[in-house]
This record gives structure tokens, sequence and C-alpha cells, in this order.
């Protein structure tokens, strides 16, 4: 199936912990995001990655890192992590021209820090 | 201040009946987007329709047509025969030409959408 999809969808770990979530793409998207959903369902961008170059950078904390691969993939590690990094974690992707650069958002991965 | 404003945390209809969720937006740029996303239970992001700003007509998808008044700012979203699968959360949500190579979607706060039987 044609699709945007994260691994793992559930991540449960302990405070001060390094983990990384995966993202695939195979729609030919050129651009690749990652959003975080807090507790209130706000959603708010973090990152994006157009062919390879992070072209955006929001007040994220530096502890966590995209890193592309290729243009199919953008993984998120996340060093040290904290109780108020616990959030759904939602990985998109979009291509220019198509549909005004509507982003297909895969299934998100709910991370639970303890 | 906000860019995308949902004022309508929850809503309620009747099965089979239309609904129209709010949705107003603030921006100065003159190319713009606008999208709407259903978020159900099971937590995905569903994309439902777009408008662009420069677009003559209001957009339809099937039972989804956006009401965009342009002048008012406002890009309402109108669910016509709701089902009870409808019952979700429903994302406004923009993104600006000036955001350049950038390309991010602001989103609103989310309306709750309870369809019932």
């Amino acid at each position: 199936d044609t699709a945007v999809s994260q691994t793992p969808k559930y991540l449960v770990t302990q405070m001060g912990n390094d983990k990384s979530i995966k993202c695939e793409q195979n729609l030919g998207h050129d651009t690749m995001y990652w959003y975080k959903q807090d507790s209130k369902k706000f959603l708010k961008i973090m990152f994006s990655y157009n062919n390879k170059e992070l072209i955006i950078n929001e007040t994220v904390p530096n502890r966590f890192s995209p890193k592309s691969p290729d243009k199919a993939h953008l993984n998120l590690h996340i060093n040290s992590l904290e109780l108020g990094d616990s959030a759904v974690y939602f990985c998109a992707s979009s291509l220019p021209r198509l549909r005004g650069e509507t982003q297909y958002f895969g299934p998100g991965t709910r991370l639970l820090v303890l | 201040a906000q860019k995308i404003t949902q004022t309508q945390p929850g809503m309620f209809v009747q099965e089979k009946e239309a609904v129209t969720l709010d949705c107003t937006y603030d921006t100065s740029d003159p190319s713009y987007g606008l999208f709407w996303y259903k978020q159900p239970s099971s937590g995905e992001m569903i994309f439902l329709i777009y408008q662009g700003s420069y677009d003559q007509q209001n957009a339809t998808e099937g039972r989804y047509s956006l009401n965009f008044q342009k002048a008012r700012k406002s890009a309402n979203l109108v669910i016509s025969a709701s089902q009870l699968g409808d019952s979700a959360m429903y994302f406004c949500a923009m993104r600006e030409a000036r955001s350049g190579s950038a390309r991010q979607l602001t989103f609103g706060s989310g309306t709750q959408l309870t369809v019932l039987p």
C-alpha cells in the first residue's frame, strides 16, 4: 500500500533515555515533516525536510534531531527524554503543486515518558 | 494572534443531518491554502478537503464541502448526510505562501463532532 508509515506506534520509556521514531513514505513526495500533538490535541510543526535539507526548525529543544537518510525517510531522534516530551508525534509528507501541497500524515507514534 | 480559530470545541448532530464546522483564519499573505483534517478516536490524521485562496469555486469532496468566504476570512466545513462514522475531531489548517520552502501547516484547536443515532 502507498502511505506514510511510522514505527513504533507506541513507545513507553523512562526519563533520560534516548529513543528514535522512524518514518517512511512511498508516495514519491519530496518534503517530509514532524508534528507534535500535545495532550490537548494541539498540533504544532517541529521540523520539515526538503530534498534532504532541513528547512525549518521551530522552537524545539536541541534534544530533538531529525535525520533523513534519503528522500523517503525522515527519522526523529530524541535524547535525554523528559516527562514533557510525552505526546503523539506525527510524520507527514507532501509534494509541491499537488493539491496545494496537501500533507499526508502517518498513523502517529504515542510516546509516554515515565 | 491566532492564525486559525475554531470556536466550537464540541458539536452534536443527528444522523443524516448536515452540520457546519466553523473556521476563521488570519493572514496578510495573498496566497494561501486551507485544509481540513479528520482525526477519529483511533488517532490517525485523515485529509478531507483543500481550498486555495485563488480558487473561484468552493471545494467539494463527496459529502464534504468547504464554504469559503474570502472577505470574511472563513473556511467552514460542511458535512452533508452525517453518518455515525463521522464522529471525530476535525482540524482546520492553513499554509501560507510566505512560509516559503517551509511549507508548514498551522492548525486550529479542533472541533469534536459527535453524530447521534
